[in-house]
């Protein structure tokens, strides 16, 4: 099962624009982390955001968390060419490793 | 150079055909995973190992196969009562027994495109 719904499934932006994709879960977590995907490629870790953190920032990133909502949101800004990929959401629960993964945010970014 | 190694690249089975795929890490994490992505979707989780010698069952197990008998590698095998094995299959790792919150970040191999012909 899924634990993770991204939103939109696809997003199209132009260079320079600010790209804010949405990722919902089902259960409480104990953090969510955001992952990047360029096509037929392994997925590489953008950010991760613990359960009793609101905010989070790296670079061009920024990462919300509502556990009240159990929703997040990734805002890329000022997005390049080369943020064009896809982008997941992923979360664990409990004590155990599962990390379960979002479908996912393809995103294209125009000149 | 540490990260984990995904071989082969591109494998093609027939049908009926047991097919293995490796995975290796050189970083010394203690946690394994191996997922499944089919055209434009998401990652399913087929099986996960948080230490040696041990492993569970993720959400779509079935016709699918592990060991973990080295910290280093976790091999899958994709067997024939796997009746729709083509997709593209990814392993990864993170460091995970003994640090007590589970905050760690996971390390995806370049991933074994796997065809049935």
């Amino acid at each position: 099962s899924q634990q993770g719904e991204e939103d939109p499934q696809a997003l199209s932006i132009q260079e320079g624009e600010n790209a804010t994709m949405n990722c919902s879960y089902k259960t409480s977590i104990n953090n969510l982390q955001w992952y990047r995907q360029n096509s037929g490629r392994g997925l590489v870790h953008l950010i991760l955001i613990r359960s009793n953190e609101r905010e989070k920032h790296s670079g061009r990133l920024r990462v919300t968390l509502d556990t009240s909502k159990k929703s997040s949101s990734l805002l890329i800004t000022a997005s390049r060419a080369a943020d064009t990929a896809s982008y997941f959401c992923a979360t664990r629960a409990g004590t155990a490793s599962k990390l379960t993964f979002g479908t996912g945010t393809r995103l294209q970014v125009t000149l | 150079d540490g990260g984990i190694t995904q071989s082969p690249k591109y494998l093609f089975r027939k049908e009926g055909q047991n097919v293995t795929l490796s995975c290796e890490q050189n970083l010394n994490h203690d946690a394994m995973y191996w997922y499944r992505q089919d055209p434009g979707q998401g990652l399913r989780l087929i099986y996960y190992s948080q230490i040696v010698n041990d492993f569970q069952k993720g959400d779509i197990a079935e016709g699918y196969s592990v060991s973990r008998e080295k910290k280093e590698s976790f091999p899958l095998t994709v067997t024939s009562a796997q009746k729709n094995p083509t997709a593209f299959y990814l392993c990864a790792s993170s460091a995970e027994f003994g640090l007590g919150v589970l905050n760690t970040e996971a390390f995806f191999g370049q991933g074994t495109r796997l065809t049935v012909v």
